[in-house]
């Protein structure tokens, strides 16, 4: 069965920093491997997904890469900002299944 | 706007009392899916649909009932609540590239 961790699940940081968030699963028969941001109240949003024949997407300030060998994945965020405040998580889907396993993610603070 | 929209978006029932959670999607997604979401367990799946009048159990269907009638409708359906039901519910559809679009979601509580 598939385990999907996200540690730290808090983490606070100065603007303008860069930073790496982390995401690790057990199975490395991955599909694919998408990040999402959640603001309170809100649904996810999508930031990047990687495909199992990918080893990384970069979307703007973001660069997510994929270790499958490792079982790791990680968001970096570049120059952060107060509106990058949310909370990031990670889901993986496998080959021959259509489920999606999240971590329970890590809630990112931007100190301005 | 491109989007999914579930509703309602806040909900206060009694255990026993049906209720159904609707979601519509108009990007003319065939994949969508229901999640619900609890403090420190994550988001779960509970039902998806990969077209119309195909379902499939998730991690954590038991107490849920889903329909696919048409392409841009999937709802949920809670035919006896019970307070273990109180959760986050979110409703998702999918692009044929892999990527998730979900709903604001639902808040449920059951008393």
């Amino acid at each position: 069965k598939q385990e999907v961790t996200q540690i730290p699940a808090a983490l606070s940081v100065p603007e303008g920093e860069n930073l790496v968030l982390n995401c690790s699963f057990t199975d490395s028969a991955i599909y694919n491997l998408q990040w999402f941001r959640q603001d309170p109240g809100k649904g996810l949003t999508s930031l990047l997904l990687i495909q199992s024949s990918q080893r990384e997407q970069t979307s703007g300030r973001l660069n997510a890469s994929l270790d499958k060998s490792s079982g790791r994945s990680t968001l970096y965020i570049a120059a952060s900002q107060p509106g990058d405040s949310a909370t990031y998580l990670c889901a993986v889907r496998v080959f021959g299944n259509e489920k999606l396993t999240f971590g329970t993610g890590t809630r990112l603070t931007i100190i301005p | 706007e491109a989007q999914v929209t579930q509703n309602p978006r806040y909900l206060i029932t009694v255990t026993g009392k049906k209720l159904t959670v609707t979601c519509s999607q108009n990007m003319n997604h065939e994949y969508m899916s229901w999640y619900r979401q609890d403090p420190g367990l994550g988001l779960r799946q509970i039902y998806y649909s990969m077209n119309v009048e195909v379902t499939d159990k998730g991690d954590v269907p038991e107490g849920y009932k889903v329909s696919r009638k048409e392409k841009r409708n999937f709802p949920l359906i809670l035919e006896s609540p019970s307070p273990n039901q109180t959760s986050l519910y979110f409703c998702a559809s999918k692009r044929t590239t892999g990527e998730l679009f979900f709903g604001e979601g639902s808040r449920l509580t059951v008393l």
